[in-house]
């Protein structure tokens, strides 16, 4: 059966500080990894994907892949409350398929 | 990324009645996935909608429940059928451009 595992939190942090967030899972043959990001009552807004493994930045946004211990990860620098949210890591299937199974959010608490 | 456009928002209807969310999208997407969120869960995959064939269902959703229809590339509609309060969730539709999936805003389902 196909996983994908992250703590549900809540993380707190304070301003300023890094969040680190993770998430492993259970496929080894899987090709892509989403992080979305979804505020109370809202629907999740993709914030990042990677598919190779490494790390990929975008502004305040690192993504960090793993394949070999199968885990990927999401640090926001410079947390601000606006950062505050649910964060959904979402895997693609193995066979080229984005057909994604998504964790069940980790939730992000940045406190002044 | 897509603009997309989910009806209702949200319905209150009543139980044994059934109820049909649109989504409309501005370009041509390869994919439409429809997901339910129960409070405070992730989300789960009901089906795939693809253009000129039958959705495919994930495990414990069927048709007759949940009718899909595709007509064309930009636009997908979900029925629940015979509603029930436990099927009471915000439904999303998420299309799929080939490489990465967006979220319409949700539709807000409530079933008394």
């Amino acid at each position: 059966q196909k996983e994908v595992e992250q703590n549900s939190g809540p993380l707190s942090v304070p301003e300023g500080a890094i969040a680190s967030l993770n998430c492993t899972y259970s496929d080894r043959g899987s090709q892509s990894f989403f992080w979305y990001r979804q505020y109370s009552g809202k629907s999740p807004e993709l914030i990042m994907f990677i598919y190779s493994n490494g790390d990929k930045e975008d502004g305040r946004f690192t993504a960090q892949l793993n394949k070999a211990s199968q885990y990927v990860s999401l640090l926001i620098r410079d947390s601000q409350p606006s950062d505050s949210a649910t964060y959904l890591c979402a895997v693609g299937l193995s066979g080229g398929s984005y057909i994604p199974t998504f964790g069940r959010g980790t939730s992000l608490i940045v406190h002044p | 990324s897509a603009v997309i456009s989910q009806k209702p928002s949200r319905d209150i209807c009543q139980r044994g009645t059934s109820l049909t969310i649109q989504c409309q999208v501005d370009s041509q997407v390869t994919m439409m996935f429809w997901y339910r969120q129960q409070p405070g869960q992730s989300l789960t995959l009901i089906a795939t909608a693809n253009q000129g064939s039958e959705a495919t269902y994930e495990s414990g959703f069927v048709i007759d429940k949940f009718p899909i229809s595709r007509p064309n590339l930009t636009f997908s509609t979900l029925t629940v059928s015979n509603m029930s309060p436990e099927d009471s969730s915000i439904y999303l539709c998420s299309p799929f451009d080939g490489r990465e999936a967006f979220f319409g805003q949700g539709t807000r389902l409530t079933v008394v």
